[in-house]
């Protein structure tokens, strides 16, 4: 399977901490996307990065990319309540398809 | 979502009856994508479309088949529904410029019975 995976696969933090939740892959990659997916919802995207990009910033998310070690890691700071949600990965290996691992549900108490 | 629907939003039928879910875009984007999300197995693809009448299998296509004859639509159809196919199924479309990634409805959840 070309599936990331995601770690943890469960996070509970205090509003107001930052929420760390990495991402690993097994095939070379063109890009690596991060989406997140509120109860009953679809998911929606939320930050792009190239293979040729080692971080990426958008508001309150940053993102990481090491392709050494085929991993990715999506950094929250400031978390609210209202990031409650599961997160997902997606690996692009070509020919527009994206690979989506099994998710982290993260829990931020207000 | 914007630009994209999903018909039914629920569903619970027998095992053995054919099945088909409904995925209408709105923004004329190329390409369209079934997955089924199940607890443990985060997203994967069943079938995907590139084109009207173009489509392609995922990793999980058997027992699924799917139809593009329109740009807006696709079609995904669970040719004798079986219990392993009770799933939340969701479609995606792309306008295959990455930077914007896949935008998503808000899925089908189907129950086989």
């Amino acid at each position: 399977s070309q599936q990331g995976e995601e770690d943890p696969q469960a996070l509970s933090i205090q509003e107001g901490e930052n929420a760390t939740m990495n991402c690993s892959y097994k095939t070379s990659i063109n890009n690596l996307q991060w989406y997140r997916q509120n109860s009953g919802r679809g998911l929606v995207h939320l930050i792009l990065i190239r293979s040729n990009e080692r971080e990426k910033h958008s508001g309150r998310l940053r993102v990481t990319l090491d392709t050494s070690k085929k991993s990715s890691s999506l950094l929250i700071t400031a978390s609210r309540a209202a990031d409650t949600a599961s997160y997902f990965c997606a690996t692009d290996a070509g020919g527009n398809q994206f690979y989506f691992g099994t998710g982290t549900s993260l829990t931020v108490i207000p | 979502d914007a630009g994209i629907t999903q018909s039914p939003r629920h569903k619970v039928t027998e095992t053995g009856t054919p099945v088909t879910l409904r995925c209408h875009q709105t923004e004329n984007h190329r390409y369209m994508y079934w997955y089924r999300q199940d607890p443990g197995h985060g997203l994967r693809l069943i079938h995907y479309s590139y084109g009207v009448k173009d489509t392609d299998k995922g990793e999980v296509s058997d027992g699924y088949s799917v139809s593009r004859s329109k740009t807006e639509d696709f079609l995904l159809t669970l040719e004798s529904a079986t219990s392993s196919q009770t799933s939340v199924y969701f479609c995606a479309i792309s306008d295959g410029q990455v930077t914007g990634g896949y935008t998503f409805g808000s899925g089908t959840r189907l129950t086989v019975v």
